[in-house]
């Protein structure tokens, strides 16, 4: 079963706009975390925040911010003020290790496209 | 100096062929990573060590083999190589065990590993 879904498929949207990534994951775990990472046109996946399943505190970091929800199992991402050097494939993913060996399962990502 | 590395960056085969990934990390983590991600940018993790310990194999083909020296290693090698295992493959590396579910991975750059 899909544990990770990140429906968005790819998005576009204009520089300077504000563009919301979503994520819903599914998972037995009380304890767990939750990742967002970045894979720009280069390749390399970048990492951009970790959250754990007891902190539902949303987080700001300069034009990022993520909502997290246990209520709805979502954790969406949100850029404001899009950029072009935003334009990459964004992956959400969870570790859990209900099944006995921890691992991390990812999404299957969403590509944003910020257009000048 | 880069964290994790991988070589080569690009690889173009024949079908049958067999080859070998390198990757390394200066980062001293103990638990290193091989991921696949397809066309679709979809990401499935294949294996996992823990200071040379294979900790996690997900229903690879045991064509595939990771072999690690020391715990800074971690190699993959293919055996007869198909058109299906053409993909791009990431090394990762994060810190402490597999049983520590809230570390970050920090990726490699990519091999992108093309069949004919």
């Amino acid at each position: 079963a899909q544990k990770v879904t990140q429906a968005q498929t790819e998005i576009s949207v204009v520089e300077k706009e504000d563009v919301t990534l979503d994520c819903v994951y599914e998972t037995r775990d009380t304890t767990y975390y939750l990742f967002w990472y970045k894979q720009p046109p280069s390749g390399e996946l970048v990492f951009l925040i970790r959250r754990n399943s007891f902190d539902e505190q949303n987080e700001i970091s300069g034009r990022y911010s993520w909502n997290f929800q246990k209520s709805t199992s979502s954790f969406n991402f949100t850029i404001t003020a899009s950029q072009v050097v935003d334009s990459a494939v964004y992956f959400c993913a969870l570790s859990e290790g209900f099944s006995g060996t921890y691992k991390y399962i990812f999404g299957t990502g969403t590509r944003l496209k910020v257009l000048a | 100096d880069t964290a994790v590395s991988q070589t080569p960056k690009y690889l173009v085969t024949q079908m049958g062929n067999d080859k070998s990934i390198k990757c390394e990390q200066n980062l001293g983590h103990d638990t290193m990573y091989w991921y696949k991600q397809d066309s679709k940018k979809f990401l499935k993790i294949m294996f996992s060590y823990n200071n040379k310990e294979l900790i996690i194999n997900e229903t690879v083909p045991n064509r595939f083999s990771p072999k690690s020296p020391d715990k800074a290693h971690l190699n993959l090698h293919i055996n007869s190589l198909e058109l299906g295992d053409s993909a791009v493959y990431f090394c990762a590396s994060s810190q402490g065990s597999t049983t520590i579910i809230n570390e970050k991975l920090f990726f490699g750059s990519g091999t992108q590993l093309s069949v004919l």
